[in-house]
């Protein structure tokens, strides 16, 4: 199972937008919704911000949204703010009934 | 509320087993909507997944790494324990276990602190 493709880094202003892409196959994003994002600050536990493609668990802000064409999910960031540097990170539920994460994208707020 | 927990040596020495344990709580290990998965991340490198157990007590893994993975749960005490055999060097990293969740379109939706392994002599 290799790992899903995310960019190493991405960055912005604060008040704009970016989006993070995350590529995989038909045999995981491309056949199931099961595409869950994470954020992880340093010497962190990872957290859950987006499952099932766009939803949002409770307490999440608003500002994160997730989408998915095709073999690519995406998670966007609106109105960002110093406290959304972090590392994101997608995974996807696979048709081997295993799970795969993407290599991880480093967020920097300019 | 949902809590996991890992424990386990934080030093293991190359070709030894490393056997580590996640205590849950806030959920139990027969709810049949829940599983839990292992996921390590080496120093500055991303996510892997390694293995997951269903409240069937049906268990996945990492096709890279089967053959040396194994994992259990005892329901009635809440551990979910994950043995990795023929440790090496770059086995080094943090190991954190993790809620799975049907109501969270199977996501890791909580997640323990991590418990930090360093595989030397």
């Amino acid at each position: 199972q290799s790992a899903l493709t995310q960019p190493a880094s991405v960055s912005g202003s604060p008040g704009q937008s970016i989006t993070i892409s995350c590529t995989g196959t038909n045999s995981d994003i491309g056949i199931y919704n099961h595409v869950s994002w994470y954020q992880q600050h340093p010497g962190k536990a990872p957290k859950l911000i987006i499952d099932d493609v766009t939803n949002r668990p409770s307490g999440v802000s608003n500002r994160f949204s997730g989408s998915k064409s095709g073999n690519t999910a995406s998670l966007t960031i609106s109105g960002l703010q110093a406290e959304d540097e972090a590392d994101y990170y997608c995974s996807s539920y696979t048709i081997s009934s295993t799970w795969v994460f993407g290599g991880g994208t480093k967020l920097t707020v300019l | 509320q949902v809590t996991l927990k890992e424990s386990g040596p934080v030093l293991v020495k190359p070709t030894e087993t490393l056997t580590l344990t996640c205590t849950v709580s806030g959920f139990s290990l027969s709810n049949n909507r829940m599983g839990v998965s292992w996921i390590r991340q080496p120093p500055g490198k991303a996510l892997e997944w390694l293995a997951h157990i269903f409240s069937s007590d049906e268990k996945s893994y990492n096709t890279s790494l089967k053959k040396r993975l194994t994992i259990s749960k005892d329901t009635s005490r809440g551990l979910v324990v994950l043995s990795m055999t023929n440790l090496d060097p770059v086995d080094t990293g943090t190991y954190f276990c993790a809620r799975v969740s049907y109501f969270s379109g199977w996501s890791f939706d909580f997640w323990g602190q991590g418990s930090l392994v360093t595989v030397s002599s």
